[in-house]
């Protein structure tokens, strides 16, 4: 069965900072894979999305993240943090052909100082 | 504008009694999902349905129920058949395929 890890439970950055938050997955086949943010109390924000093609995918408020599939990795990446980012952000993964069924990591909570 | 609304927002509920939380979708799409959501276990799927009138279990479905009568309504029943169903329930639709899911606010489920 596929898995997706998140290996950081919380990170920490300063208002300005790079961030990268590490997604990897464990997949026979060809995944697709996402990146959601949620703030608290709300509902899930898709940030963005690969299916397949180049490797390095922008999203939505300057987030980017770049598919390595030698890795088996997916990580998150946004080069200066602002402190509105702070939220819980989730690496998902599916399979092409698999009904549109996600494996969510358990999620990433960050922290912005200022 | 289109989206998706969960009711209520938060729930309260009695030992050994069933309540249904609602989900609405007007964006057309074909597929939705139930998710429940703990801290520290990320999201589980509880139900799925691809399609009016079919619906499939996801990992978690024991003390759940979930009818798809209509395209853009998909509730869900929490059972007393459930012994934990404290936690934050998210439901969410898609088009279908490889495409994403859109995920409505939620809804706060508790026991008094």
């Amino acid at each position: 069965a596929q898995s997706v890890t998140q290996p950081d439970i919380h990170i920490t950055v300063s208002e300005g900072a790079s961030l990268e938050l590490r997604c990897n997955y464990s997949y026979g086949a060809t995944p697709y894979l996402f990146w959601y943010v949620q703030s608290p109390g709300q509902g899930l924000q898709l940030l963005l999305k690969y299916f397949s093609g180049d490797t390095l995918v922008q999203g939505i408020k300057g987030f980017e993240a770049e598919f390595k599939r030698s890795q088996s990795s997916f990580n998150l990446r946004k080069p200066s943090v602002h402190w509105s980012d702070a939220a819980e952000y989730f690496c998902a993964v599916g399979l092409t052909g698999g009904g549109n069924k996600l494996t969510f990591g358990t999620g990433t909570q960050l922290k912005v100082e200022l | 504008d289109g989206g998706i609304t969960q009711s209520p927002k938060y729930l309260f509920r009695k030992e050994g009694q069933n309540v249904t939380l609602s989900c609405e979708q007007n964006l057309n799409h074909d597929a939705m999902y139930w998710y429940r959501q703990d801290p520290g276990q990320g999201l589980r799927l509880i139900y799925y349905s691809q399609i009016v009138n079919d619906f499939q279990k996801g990992d978690i479905a024991e003390g759940y129920s979930v009818s798809r009568e209509k395209k853009e309504s998909f509730p869900l029943t929490v059972t007393s058949a459930q012994k934990n169903p404290t936690a934050f329930y998210l439901c969410a639709s898609s088009i279908g395929g490889d495409q994403p899911q859109h995920f409505g606010d939620g809804t706060r489920l508790s026991i008094l």
